[in-house]
């Protein structure tokens, strides 16, 4: 098992344009989170699955985020009509259900840059 | 709501010495407290995780501990080296608005200088 993976990692994008990212979370774990961070600050929430099911979603996620986890395997999280703020690293996790609450593990990350 | 701090923002050290950081949660009601390493650019390694019913945890060069009634937790690294240079970011878990989520703070920049 190679871990959580993430792609792309990194994405230039022009303000205006949708940009889409996935995640594949290490095959036996039914969790997987969304994270965003930016520069100089900590990670914060912004979505959580288990299976295939949307169990909470951020307030931080506005209406132009979209994630799904349509097979309860892998993850996408779009970005609709892209804005200069929506700049971070996009950090996906995943956990199973057994494990000790916030024992997640993370992938490396995807980059999004907004011009 | 829960808020995480860390304390200092960066450190800069010479190779070989110990050091501490701190991390300090408003709400005592945590399930746990982790701390992680973030390299630059990259996602976070998990280091340690306190379960809310322990006092340390020790793993290597690192130990922590957690006083959950004052709501504060350390980072200690003996005998720094230059592979330890990352971002070590501190996060609690609890039943905040009815779920489990980790809330991070923004972390301490180290540097061990050679």
């Amino acid at each position: 098992d190679t871990g959580v993976s993430q792609d792309p990692r990194h994405k230039i994008t022009k303000r205006g344009q949708n940009v889409t990212f996935r995640c594949d979370p290490i095959s036996e774990h039914n969790r997987l989170y969304w994270y965003r961070q930016t520069l100089g600050q900590g990670p914060e929430f912004l979505t959580y699955f288990q299976n295939e099911a949307q169990l909470e979603k951020s307030r931080l996620l506005s209406d132009r985020f979209s994630a799904e986890r349509p097979k309860g395997s892998f993850s996408t999280l779009e970005i609709q009509r892209t804005e200069q703020g929506d700049s971070a690293m996009y950090l996906c996790a995943s956990s199973s259900t057994g494990a000790f609450v916030g024992e997640l593990f993370f992938g490396e990350g995807s980059r999004l840059t907004v011009l | 709501k829960q808020e995480v701090t860390q304390i200092p923002a960066a450190l800069s050290v010479p190779e070989g010495e110990n050091l501490v950081l701190n991390c300090s949660f408003t709400d005592s009601a945590i399930y746990n407290l982790q701390w992680f390493r973030q390299d630059p650019g990259k996602g976070l390694t998990s280091l340690l995780l306190i379960q809310s019913s322990q006092r340390e945890q020790t793993s290597g060069r690192l130990n922590a501990s957690l006083d959950k009634s004052s709501g504060r937790s350390t980072l200690y690294i003996a005998a720094s080296q230059p592979g330890d240079s990352a971002t070590y970011l501190c996060a609690v878990t609890g039943e905040w608005g009815g779920s489990e989520k980790l809330v991070f703070g923004k972390g301490t920049k180290l540097t061990v200088n050679p």
